[in-house]
């Protein structure tokens, strides 16, 4: 079936640092979805992509949907400690499949 | 405020019972989801709904149950067949089946 490969599976980085996590996979998608997840609570989405080649920002966060419709990168810059928390990937062509996650740790 | 509710926050069951997790949504939405999280896991999918009276089976449906009789809601019974029932589980909704999903606050389910 259809997978999706996140990564890094962790981050550990100092605050004001910029992050950048992506997710691939060898299938196509035709929409890319982030999501956040803060401890104990649901996912909830932060950016939405339906075009290939789309770059969409949302205040310091920044994904963009891959020419190829194979892959997807998040970045946020200036990173700030509510940052904390699980991002994870979605990609979606018959169903929805969604990427094991990037856990993101910030030093103060 | 339109949104997803998962109540309870908290839930413990007891070796061979059976326990329903609620989930209401008022978006209106077709689509409901549950999905399974263990600890550092990613979400596996338990059964889905594209309609009421409708439902069908996820990845990991086996010892779980779930029903459809409203549109805005969507319970799930994990059922004393699941042997190991203890992670944190989380129910979506979308405007229809397998659009950007939108998710409650998720319940922990404990065995004690």
């Amino acid at each position: 079936g259809q997978q999706l490969n996140q990564s890094p599976q962790s981050m550990f980085i100092q605050e004001g640092e910029d992050v950048s996590m992506n997710c691939t996979s060898s299938s196509i998608f035709n929409t890319w979805l982030w999501y956040k997840q803060d401890p104990g609570e649901g996912p909830v989405l932060l950016i939405a992509l339906y075009k290939a080649g789309e770059l969409t920002s949302n205040g310091r966060l920044t994904a963009q949907f891959g020419i190829t419709r194979k892959d997807s990168f998040l970045n946020i810059s200036a990173s700030i400690p509510s940052d904390v928390g699980i991002y994870f990937c979605a990609g979606r062509t018959q169903k929805l499949v969604f990427g094991q996650g990037t856990r993101l740790t910030i030093n103060p | 405020d339109g949104g997803i509710t998962q109540s309870p926050k908290y839930l413990f069951r007891k070796e061979g019972q059976n326990v329903t997790l609620s989930c209401e949504q008022n978006l209106n939405h077709d689509a409901m989801y549950w999905y399974r999280q263990d600890p550092g896991q990613g979400l596996r999918l338990i059964y889905y709904s594209q309609i009421v009276n409708d439902f069908q089976k996820g990845d990991i449906a086996e010892g779980y149950s779930v029903s459809r009789e409203k549109k805005e809601s969507f319970p799930l019974t994990v059922t004393s067949a699941q042997k190991n029932p203890t992670a944190f589980y989380l129910c979506a909704s979308s405007t229809t089946l397998w659009e950007t999903q939108y998710f409650g606050p998720g319940t922990r389910l404990l065995v004690l």
